[in-house]
């Protein structure tokens, strides 16, 4: 993908409220939607992606859809807890590599 | 398993110094990746090897080299280390180009004063 747009920047939720996150894509010929969690002093962590031929995913509390029409796609997490606090990213298939959002960080107060 | 390991974790080099920055992962991954992280900029790619034998420039190559050593390792070299490569670098490995998911290794911390 040649260009990833993601938002918002910070987002600030109370424990057991929804959060989401929405990315969106240039580049028509991206089919893979990956996004990531990133701890304060680790690498980034997959923990969720979708494909193209797919207009939504869920895995217990976080789930993904894609809107390949308007070209976005978004992360939700219902029920969040303390430890969901972290930088997440967004990322898209393009020609030869991923390109990633530059990232949201999700505090989630208790 | 190990997954990606990187060394070192931090390193302090003075301008003009040269270092290695170390990547090998344990999951027969074809594909490995070096990114840096810099506050604001999200991860941004330096050089790639999509497999064994092959490496190719990423977004912002400059000031870098990498070698695909063999199938598990590949690492990326500062010549003449600037202010500007301050970061935060991260490996990363798939089973076989972008359409896998990436595993990324711990990173490492590199401060150059």
């Amino acid at each position: 993908g040649e260009n990833v747009e993601q938002h918002p920047s910070t987002l600030s939720v109370q424990e057991g409220d929804s959060a989401v996150i929405k990315c969106t894509y240039s580049d028509s010929a991206s089919n893979y939607f990956p996004w990531y969690k990133q701890e304060l002093g680790k690498g980034p962590q997959l923990i969720i992606d979708i494909r193209s031929n797919v207009g939504e995913k869920k895995d217990q509390r976080i789930a993904v859809t894609l809107n390949k029409t308007a070209k976005h796609f978004s992360l939700h997490i219902t029920e969040t807890q303390p430890e969901d606090s972290a930088v997440y990213f967004c990322a898209d298939s393009g020609y030869s590599t991923l390109t990633f959002g530059k990232g949201t960080m999700l505090l989630v107060s208790p | 398993n190990a997954g990606v390991t990187q060394t070192p974790k931090f390193q302090v080099l003075k301008t003009g110094q040269s270092m290695t920055l170390q990547c090998a992962q344990d999951m027969n991954h074809n594909s490995m990746y070096w990114y840096r992280q810099d506050p604001g900029m999200g991860l941004r790619l330096i050089y790639y090897s999509a497999s064994e034998g092959t490496t190719d420039k990423g977004e912002v190559p400059n000031g870098y080299n990498v070698s695909r050593l063999n199938k598990r390792e590949f690492s990326l070299r500062l010549e003449s280390a600037a202010p500007s490569q301050t970061s935060v670098y991260f490996c990363a490995s798939s089973a076989w180009g972008q359409t896998y998911g990436y595993t990324f290794g711990s990173g490492t911390r590199l401060t150059v004063v």
